[in-house]
This record gives structure tokens, C-alpha cells and sequence, in this order.
């Protein structure tokens, strides 16, 4: 199996729907994290966890919810999202949550809300 | 706050040709970690190379060598004798040197090696 996997790869979603991003690594990470790849902006980080705990909440709207059950899974819920949410949501892991570490990215899923 | 700029959107060669793709960077820290990242049409990004803010070394790794420059906050990535497979999305990225890792990214070069 890959390293990181993203499900679904693809997804439509309208602005009053709740749907979950699923996010898995099989590579013994203890860090996982969420960036967000739009069109028009640089990649920006969302979240981060290590051992499952949140370190880093990038100032994101409510309406994007992590939840990280254990070291190998990350979730993004989604509900109430704005078309401007649209977007290649990438998922990544690496050893631990040191600046040092190199991240491990998944395929993405992407995001289109209607 | 930290910034990356990568000026160079989008470039075309043709194969075989050497192409450099540029990379400044804004630090308040003294110490840091800066990165090249690959991003193919799958759209993972891959891991290429990491630097730390003490090590000024260039390096060379097949065809892939970078050149990092701390007096013009500068951190180059050449490809030689450039490939069709070559062509992806490229992204300079750098990291705070402790605590949980924020990657900043710069706005990536998208490169096109034509046949």
C-alpha cells in the first residue's frame, strides 16, 4: 500500500451538505496534518496533531473539523462549506512534528462545493 | 512572519536542456529548515531534498543539484540535462527549526520539458 491514502479522491458537495475527508498513513508516523491547495494561493497548512493531540490550528473556519481517533487516521468534516472552500485538500505524516522532518504527502482529495 | 517566493510561475524547455527554478525566502529565525518538493499530475507532493540554516553546502543528487545561499536568503534548484519526467509542479517550502512543523510554501513553478 502507499504511504499516505486520501478517500475519496474526488468529491461534490453542496453548501448545505456534512461529508468527511478520510485520511490514512501505514508509514509508523506520530504526526499528521491537513493542508489546503488552492487555486490561486500558496499551499496553507490547517491543522496539525501529533500523537493525536491538535498542535497547530492555522486560524481555519469552524466549518472544517479534524479529528485524529489514533496515530494512523486523520479526518477533515466538512459541513456548510463556501464555494471558495473548493480546493485539493492534502493530507500528510511525518516521524514527529519537528520542523526538521521530512512529510509525507498523500494524493489528495479534491474538493468542489456547488 | 516567514514568506517564500518562487517569481517564476510556469517554465518551458525543451529536453535535454538545463533549467533552473528559483527560490527567496523572508526568516526572522536564525535557524531553519527549507525544502523542494515535487508535485507530479497524481498530486502528491514528493520530498526531494531538506536543508538546515547551518549547513551551506550545495548539493548534488543525479541530475538534481541546489545551490543554497543564506547572504541572498536563497535556495536554487537546477535540473540538468532535463527530462520529459521532469515536468511537475515544484514547491520551495521552509520550516520553523523547532516546534511543530508549519511548512510555508512558495507558490510553486509549474515545469513543462517538451520532447
Amino acid at each position: 500500500e502507499t504511504g499516505v491514502t486520501q478517500t475519496p479522491r474526488h468529491l461534490v458537495m453542496g453548501m448545505t451538505n456534512k461529508k468527511s475527508l478520510k485520511c490514512e498513513q501505514h508509514l509508523g508516523h506520530n504526526a499528521m496534518y491537513w493542508y489546503k491547495q488552492s487555486a490561486k494561493k500558496p499551499l496553507e497548512l490547517m491543522f496539525v496533531y501529533s500523537l493525536e493531540e491538535r498542535v497547530e490550528n492555522n486560524s481555519v473556519p469552524s466549518r472544517f473539523s479534524p479529528e485524529c481517533p489514533n496515530s494512523s487516521h486523520l479526518f477533515l468534516h466538512l459541513h456548510t462549506l463556501q464555494p471558495e472552500d473548493s480546493a485539493l485538500y492534502l493530507c500528510a505524516s511525518s516521524q514527529d512534528a519537528g520542523g526538521s522532518d521530512e512529510a509525507f504527502f498523500g494524493q489528495g482529495t479534491r474538493l468542489t462545493v456547488v | 512572519a516567514q514568506k517564500v517566493t518562487q517569481a517564476q510561475t510556469e517554465i518551458s524547455v525543451v529536453e535535454k536542456e538545463d533549467v533552473t527554478l528559483d527560490c527567496v525566502y523572508e526568516t526572522r529565525d536564525t535557524t531553519y529548515y527549507l525544502f523542494w518538493y515535487k508535485q507530479p499530475p497524481s498530486g502528491e507532493l514528493v520530498f526531494l531534498i531538506r536543508r538546515n540554516s547551518f549547513d551551506e553546502q550545495n548539493e548534488i543528487s543525479g541530475r538534481y543539484s541546489w545551490n543554497f545561499q543564506k547572504s541572498t536568503s536563497s535556495f536554487n534548484f537546477t535540473i540538468t540535462a532535463s527530462q520529459v519526467v521532469d515536468s511537475a509542479v515544484y514547491f520551495c517550502a521552509l520550516s520553523e527549526f523547532q516546534g511543530a512543523q508549519k511548512l510555508v510554501f512558495g507558490q510553486g513553478t509549474r515545469l513543462t520539458i517538451n520532447p
